[in-house]
């Protein structure tokens, strides 16, 4: 069955530092990619998407990820970290041959920035 | 645009005691429509998803029911509540067709069984 594995379920950068948060996933097939932002007491929200195309997707708030086939990876990045990032981020996939969009969830990366 | 609402925010409720939280949503027709629970520090459990009025697929058993009377709506209940039931619910909405859609979450339900 698919998975997705995000190494560090808490990362800690320096205010203006990058931010690098790791996610791979287990099938043969790429699937569909997301990526969310959980902010305190909140739902989710989407901060970007892979479904074809250019495989480096820029979303909102400065983040980009780039897709890599060869290292079933969809790592999220961005170049300088800012206070208000301080949140959790959760990886995601569809399995391209599933069904009703229905998202594989990883288990989060919860992301502290120190001043 | 469309947007999704969830109610309410927060609920304190004792042990035994019946559940109902409701989630519509607004701007769009037919979407798929998901349950979810977040335990404290812990990541999402699809709890139910539904892809048509009436029509409601369960993904763990447990201890909590659903349904969709309208379009728009999405509601999660129990009879009887468990401790066990605490957590974070959170509604989510997608467009149906195409499976490479992403969900769009409502702002969720803080559940606290006492």
């Amino acid at each position: 069955a698919q998975s997705v594995t995000q190494l560090g379920s808490h990362v800690s950068v320096s205010e203006g530092a990058l931010v690098l948060l790791r996610c791979n996933y287990s099938s043969s097939v790429p699937p569909y990619l997301f990526w969310y932002v959980q902010y305190p007491n909140q739902g989710l929200q989407l901060l970007l998407k892979y479904t074809t195309g250019a495989t480096l997707v820029k979303g909102i708030n400065g983040f980009e990820a780039e897709f890599k086939k060869s290292e079933t990876s969809f790592h999220l990045t961005k170049p300088s970290a800012h206070m208000s990032d301080a949140a959790e981020y959760f990886c995601a996939v569809i399995p391209v041959s599933g069904g009703y969009n229905k998202l594989i969830f990883g288990a989060g990366t919860r992301l502290a920035v120190h001043p | 645009s469309q947007t999704i609402h969830q109610w309410p925010a927060t609920l304190v409720q004792p042990v035994g005691s019946p559940l109902s939280l409701e989630c519509t949503v607004e701007g769009t027709s037919n979407p798929n429509l998901y349950w979810y629970r977040q335990a404290a520090g812990r990541g999402l459990q699809l709890l139910f998803y539904s892809v048509g009025i009436g029509q409601i697929s369960s993904e763990v058993p447990q201890n909590l029911s659903a349904s969709r009377p309208q379009d728009r709506q999405f509601i999660l209940s129990s009879k009887k509540l468990l401790l066990s039931d605490s957590g974070f619910y959170l509604c989510a909405w997608s467009g149906a067709g195409a499976n490479n859609q992403p969900q769009h979450f409502g702002d969720g339900t803080r559940l606290s069984i006492l």
